[in-house]
């Protein structure tokens, strides 16, 4: 089974800054995808970045970056020139592929999550 | 617009009543999928169904029952034997469960009571 682990609970940034949201995952497979996903006060789930674990180059949407290691199993999430619209929950996440459709395939698996507060 | 709808967003109901909450997608996606979220947890999945009258148990499906009839709708019952109802559950779809449209897109959720 995969787990997902973000260590950080809570985090502050000042508006504009940069912050960096950490996640690591456990597992012992090779296909796979990472994403991240930002879940603000209206509690509705938004897709933020996703990551292949076959590509090497790290993922970019906009100010949204990933520092992925796949020998470390880390996935961190750097939010460049913060505004008060990131205020929300992130969740990182892990999908296994399967070749098959078969109990876990495509599934998706969550860590607990990180509330970033932004500050003005 | 196209989208997943889900209604209604707060729902409050007695212990011991069977609760049905509404998921309903426009996307045309095969693939659908029920979370659940508690405080300070990430989601964790429930049911999920690959194609019309097919659905496979997640990781926390005792208790809870869905049917998919209709490749738009997914409805989830929560019945009287889940020990602790109350949360926040959400749904998703993706285009198919193969690996080139794998992208979940979530509705916005319900949250439920029980007293």
């Amino acid at each position: 089974a995969q787990t997902v682990t973000q260590s950080q609970p809570e985090m502050s940034v000042q508006e504009a800054e940069t912050v960096t949201l950490s996640c690591t995952y456990d597992t012992s497979e090779n296909n796979y995808y990472l994403f991240w996903y930002k879940q603000p006060p209206s509690r509705q789930m938004i897709l933020v970045i996703r990551q292949e674990a076959y590509k090497q180059q790290n993922a970019t949407e906009n100010r949204f970056s990933v520092n992925f290691q796949k020998a470390a199993k880390s996935f961190s999430l750097k939010i460049s020139d913060s505004q008060l619209g990131d205020t929300a929950m992130y969740f990182c996440a892990f999908m296994k592929l399967g070749l098959y459709s078969g109990a876990g395939s495509y599934q998706l698996t969550f860590g607990k999550g990180t509330k970033l507060s932004v500050i003005p | 617009d196209g989208g997943i709808t889900q209604s209604p967003k707060y729902l409050f109901r007695k212990e011991g009543q069977n609760v049905t909450l509404s998921c309903e997608q426009n996307l045309n996606h095969d693939a659908m999928y029920w979370y659940r979220q508690d405080p300070g947890q990430g989601l964790r999945l429930i049911y999920y169904s690959q194609i019309v009258n097919d659905f496979q148990k997640g990781d926390i499906a005792e208790g809870y029952s869905v049917s998919r009839e209709k490749k738009e709708s997914f409805p989830l019952t929560v019945t009287s034997a889940q020990k602790n109802p109350t949360a926040f559950y959400l749904c998703a779809s993706s285009k198919t469960w193969r690996r080139v449209d794998y992208e979940q897109y979530f509705g916005p959720g319900t949250r439920l009571t029980v007293t």
